[in-house]
């Protein structure tokens, strides 16, 4: 799987957008891209994927760019439940486990 | 998404004795994996988990240490064995439904071997 680069931690103020942005430059034409978070003492929990289209689901935005060598996450209105590390992971389609990087650390301060 | 079951959520062991973690999901799934996150660690893959034949163990992970097996398509355990302190981690069922669907995690077993 092609690695990703990910900020180490972000803060981001209660009820503002928060962006979330992951380098992948070496992603491969069949990798999708994937977001979890994981909040303190909890597994990690499935956030957005997407291939190369922009997605958005109840939780959350993914904005990939058109070469596909990055993306972000956006959180619309970030609250303090959001504080969390989010990882960004590309993932070959079919059956391979997904590998984590370091993630981001989101602080959401009120 | 798959409601992942893990036992026992937390525990506290002797060193040199083992413990079996189990991991049971609502429906059946194709991929199972079991994971270890290290105190303020990343999560690292231990195995995949294959139902009816034997574990796929990454890179520093071994059977004898991590035997794990896989009866049917909702039921998985993993053994930590001759625990010592460097094993105290959390330990994480996966499972996975196939290509292009997501993962979805247990929220893990809290180890700490004394």
């Amino acid at each position: 799987d092609a690695k990703t680069t990910q900020p180490t931690s972000m803060d981001c103020a209660e009820g503002r957008a928060a962006n979330l942005p992951c380098n992948h430059s070496t992603i491969s034409g069949n990798e999708y891209v994937y977001w979890y978070r994981q909040i303190h003492s909890q597994g990690p929990q499935y956030i957005i994927h997407g291939l190369k289209n922009n997605e958005t689901n109840e939780m959350a935005s993914l904005i990939i760019t058109e070469d596909r060598k990055s993306s972000t996450l956006i959180l619309p209105h970030a609250t303090l439940r959001d504080t969390a590390v989010y990882y960004c992971i590309v993932r070959a389609s079919g059956n391979t486990p997904l590998v984590f990087g370091k993630g981001t650390r989101l602080s959401v301060i009120a | 998404s798959a409601v992942i079951s893990q036992k026992p959520s937390r525990d506290i062991c002797q060193r040199g004795t083992s413990l079996t973690i189990q991991c049971q999901v609502d429906s059946q799934v194709t991929m199972m994996f079991w994971y270890r996150q290290q105190p303020g660690q990343s999560l690292t893959l231990i195995a995949t988990a294959n139902q009816g034949s034997e574990a796929t163990y990454e890179s520093g992970f071994v059977i004898d240490k991590f035997p794990i097996s896989r009866p049917n398509l909702t039921f998985s355990t993993l053994t930590v064995s001759n625990m010592s302190p460097e094993d105290s981690s959390i330990y994480l069922c996966s499972v996975g439904a196939g290509a292009r669907q997501p993962q979805h995690f247990g929220d893990g077993t809290r180890l700490s071997i004394l």
